[in-house]
């Protein structure tokens, strides 16, 4: 069974410091991984995608992808209380006849908690 | 633009009921995607739609059926609840590769 593996968390972080979340998976012929943020009681909002090995910036998010290690990061600098959240990892099926439209396999997310 | 809309927000129903959820697609998107999320876990994969077609699905029963309609905008069924179908039911519409979720519909089975 394909599998995208988060640590759960909780991880808390000092407010302004960089929070790291590393999400796993098993899915060697997944082409597409995403991040999406889910506040409590909310659904998740997709804040940053990544297709290709490297790092991928946008304003305080960057994303890091090793296809080699199976391994997907999100950095958030300058950490805001409002960036606690619980952050969940997807990747995407794999099939290229899909691409971009493929089902998401997601992990059970990582709890953030930005400490002022 | 208006985004995803889903409804209703919640729902309460008894075990053995049927429900059936509602989703709008964003402006342009063609492709609806709907998810299952338990309290405490990521999101699950059901079903996806395209040109109103079921084009891949999860490891639901056929208890869990669905359609789309012309304008893209698509129904959830789910026959015979269980008290394991209580979660918050996520749809997703996508176009060039990025799925965006609506609200949810929270539904709780007694």
């Amino acid at each position: 069974q394909k599998e995208v593996e988060q640590n759960s968390g909780p991880l808390s972080v000092p407010e302004g410091a960089i929070a790291s979340l590393n999400c796993t998976y098993s899915d060697r012929g997944s082409q597409s991984f995403f991040w999406y943020r889910q506040y409590s009681g909310k659904s998740p909002e997709l804040i940053m995608s990544i297709y290709s090995n490297g790092d991928k910036e946008d304003g305080r998010f960057t994303a890091q992808l090793n296809k080699a290690s199976q391994y997907v990061s999100l950095l958030i600098r300058d950490s805001q209380p409002s960036d606690s959240a619980t952050y969940l990892c997807a990747g995407g099926e794999g099939r290229i006849s899909n691409f971009g439209n493929e089902k998401l396999t997601f992990g059970t997310g990582t709890r953030l908690t930005i400490i002022p | 633009d208006a985004g995803v809309t889903q409804s209703p927000t919640h729902l309460i129903k008894t075990r053995g009921q049927q429900v059936t959820l509602r989703c709008s697609p964003k402006s342009g998107h063609d492709t609806v995607s709907w998810y299952q999320q338990a309290l405490g876990q990521g999101p699950q994969f059901i079903f996806q739609y395209y040109e109103e077609e079921e084009r891949q699905r999860g490891n639901f029963p056929d208890r869990f059926s669905g359609h789309q309609f012309p304008n893209y905008s698509s129904e959830l069924n789910v026959n015979a609840l269980l008290l394991g179908d209580s979660a918050l039911y996520l749809c997703a519409s996508s176009l060039a590769g990025k799925q965006f979720f609506g609200p949810g519909t929270r539904l709780t089975v007694l």
